[in-house]
Order: C-alpha cells, then structure tokens, then sequence
C-alpha cells in the first residue's frame, strides 16, 4: 500500500544555518505533495507545496524539490531562525483515493540561537 | 475566525464511554477529512466527504467510531465505548475541489483538533 518516510526524525541546527527534510514515497502516481508545519498544540499548517510537473518550487526562505523518478522530496529551510522550531510532516496524496494524503511521521526542527 | 473549527478542544472521558466531536469547514469547502494524530506520528486518515456523502472510510476505523455530516456542514465523529487505544488528537480539514481535472491535489486546511484522553 501507500507508504510515505520521512527523514531525520529530529534535527537540530544553528539559527543562521539550513535545514534539509527528505521524504520518500511508495505511490509512483501521486501527484500533490504537501508540508505541513505544527507547532506543540496547534494544528498542522500548510507551508508549502508542489505538484508532480513541477521540479521545485520556492517561497521566500523555504523550497521543495520534487525527483519523481527518486520518488522523493524535499523541503529546504535556508536562514533558519527560533520561529522555524516545530514539527514539519510531509505528505503524498493516494491517487485511488480523492483527496486523501498518506503523511510522513514527523521531524521534529530544533533551531537553537 | 474563517478557519477550521472543532469542539471540544479537549476531552477526558473514562473507557467505555460514548464520546462526539464536532468539525466545522471552511464555509465554501465541500470536502471534509477526519484525521487521527498519535504523539510522534503524523495524522493518520479515518474518513473522507464530499458534501453529505462519506465517500471512503479507513480500515483504522473500527465500527465503534460512526461520522456524519448530515448537511453537508459540520461534521461528527461518534466513538462508541472508548477504550485507551483510542485516546489521541483528533483532526479535521477540509477543501474545495482542486482546479482542473485532478481532483486529488486539494490543498487541505486542518482544525486545531480534539485531544481525547480515555482513562
């Protein structure tokens, strides 16, 4: 069945630095692929996302990169800064299925000052 | 507040009680998802509407658990005789249909969620 994995499970950087999340998935046709950032108790929150006929996809400090032959992705955070420190999931939408997403487990950013 | 709602935001029920949540969408977002989050793991699928017609239910979702959304609105999720396994954070979203053909790259937006806690 579908399967998403997402690594690291934590990372730790300096402010200042950059952070790499990568994540593989099973379902070679998915199409969407979403990252949600969640702060501790408060609800996912969409950051970015990018569509299979797109390679990469930029919003001011935060990227995706798409290999759909790989079948992965990955989310780059440049100048990381203490308000990027949360939970970020990765997601891939299930293509027998309208909608729905198989999600990563997590990967807990720690930005240390 | 436009956004996605839900009530409660926290619940404590003892094991073998019946417990209701209540999503409420985006107003103009037909689609609606129910989620399940455990601590460390990302959210898991348990149901899925368009409008009133719950179109996909997980096989996570046991038959102590029912959904409805009756008029094609608000949501709500029934668990029937709770048991420990069941507590959780558990999430709503919803979204309108993607643009183009390709219906399964909605952007969905989540609630805050309701932490249920069984003892």
């Amino acid at each position: 069945g579908e399967n998403v994995e997402q690594h690291p499970s934590t990372l730790s950087v300096q402010e200042g630095d950059s952070a790499v999340i990568k994540c593989t998935y099973s379902d070679s046709a998915s199409n969407y692929f979403p990252w949600y950032k969640q702060e501790l108790g408060k609800r996912p929150q969409l950051i970015i996302d990018i569509r299979s006929n797109v390679g990469e996809k930029k919003d001011q400090r935060i990227a995706v990169t798409l290999n759909k032959t790989a079948k992965h992705f990955s989310l780059h955070i440049t100048e990381t800064q203490p308000e990027d420190s949360a939970v970020y999931f990765c997601a891939a939408s299930v293509t027998d299925s309208w909608g729905k997403f198989q999600f990563g487990a997590g990967t807990q950013v720690v930005v240390t000052p | 507040d436009t956004g996605v709602s839900q009530d409660p935001r926290h619940k404590i029920t003892k094991r073998g009680q019946n417990v209701t949540f209540r999503c409420d969408p985006i107003s103009e977002h037909n689609r609606l998802y129910w989620y399940r989050q455990t601590l460390g793991q990302g959210p898991e699928f348990l149901t899925y509407f368009q409008n009133e017609a719950q179109l996909e239910k997980s096989r996570l979702l046991s038959d102590r658990f029912s959904a409805e959304r009756p008029k094609g609105s608000f949501s709500t999720l029934e668990i029937q005789r709770t048991e420990q396994g069941d507590s959780a954070m558990y999430l709503c979203a919803s979204s309108s249909p993607g643009q183009g053909r390709d219906q399964s790259t909605d952007t969905q937006y989540f609630g805050p969620g309701t932490r249920l806690t069984v003892l």
